[in-house]
């Protein structure tokens, strides 16, 4: 299966220092996005980027997209020890009923 | 508020018994799904759902049925011919006839087989 692929597989910072997670994919995307789990809970969306787009902004979260090299990464500016959870981006290809694949995640830990 | 409920949150089971998860949402989305996460595996996909009496296989389908009877629910049945159900079971949905659409998920369930 079409899969994003998370790294580094774990993560660990300063608050205040930047964080950046990649992921890789394998085949033609719609669109691009990342997820946060904070542990042991459900996953909420974070960014969404289109296909058509290179970069962008929400907040502390920069996103950019590669489609030649099919990769992406998430940059947090600025972390805070509340920033610490699994980061996972997720893709699927251009077929509308199609489900996202999930990466295996990249863990974040900020500490104060 | 409008989300997605999953129960029980945790669950425990004998070797055996089928169990069913139940995943209730209220956005009015037409596509729900059902995932499951082991430690350090990421999210793999069971079944997912695009409208209502409908669904198709995902990844790991083996041992799992589910069904789709009304469109706010999707619920989860982890049954005896699944080798090694102990796992955190995600349900999501989503706003259907999209490509690649938002998911928003629920909670979780955590079943552990004693």
């Amino acid at each position: 299966s079409q899969q994003g692929e998370e790294d580094p597989q774990a993560l660990s910072i300063q608050e205040g220092e930047n964080a950046t997670m990649n992921c890789s994919y394998k085949t033609s995307i719609n669109n691009l996005q990342w997820y946060r789990q904070n542990s042991g809970r459900g996953l909420v969306h974070l960014i969404l980027i289109r296909s058509n787009e290179r970069e962008k902004h929400s907040g502390r979260l920069r996103v950019t997209l590669d489609t030649s090299k099919k990769s992406s990464s998430l940059l947090i500016t600025a972390s805070r020890a509340a920033d610490t959870a699994s980061y996972f981006c997720a893709t699927a290809n251009n077929q509308a009923g199609t489900a996202l694949i999930f990466g295996k995640g990249t863990t974040l830990s900020v500490s104060s | 508020d409008g989300g997605i409920t999953q129960s029980p949150k945790y669950l425990f089971r004998k070797e055996g018994q089928n169990v069913t998860l139940s995943c209730e949402q209220n956005l009015n989305h037409d596509a729900m799904y059902w995932y499951r996460q082991d430690p350090g595996q990421g999210l793999r996909l069971i079944y997912y759902s695009q409208i209502v009496n409908d669904f198709q296989k995902g990844d790991i389908a083996e041992g799992y049925s589910v069904s789709r009877e009304k469109k706010e629910s999707f619920p989860l049945t982890v049954t005896s011919a699944q080798k090694n159900p102990t796992a955190f079971y995600l349900c999501a949905s989503s706003q259907g006839g999209l490509a690649a659409p938002q998911l928003f998920f629920g909670e979780g369930s955590r079943l552990t087989v004693l």
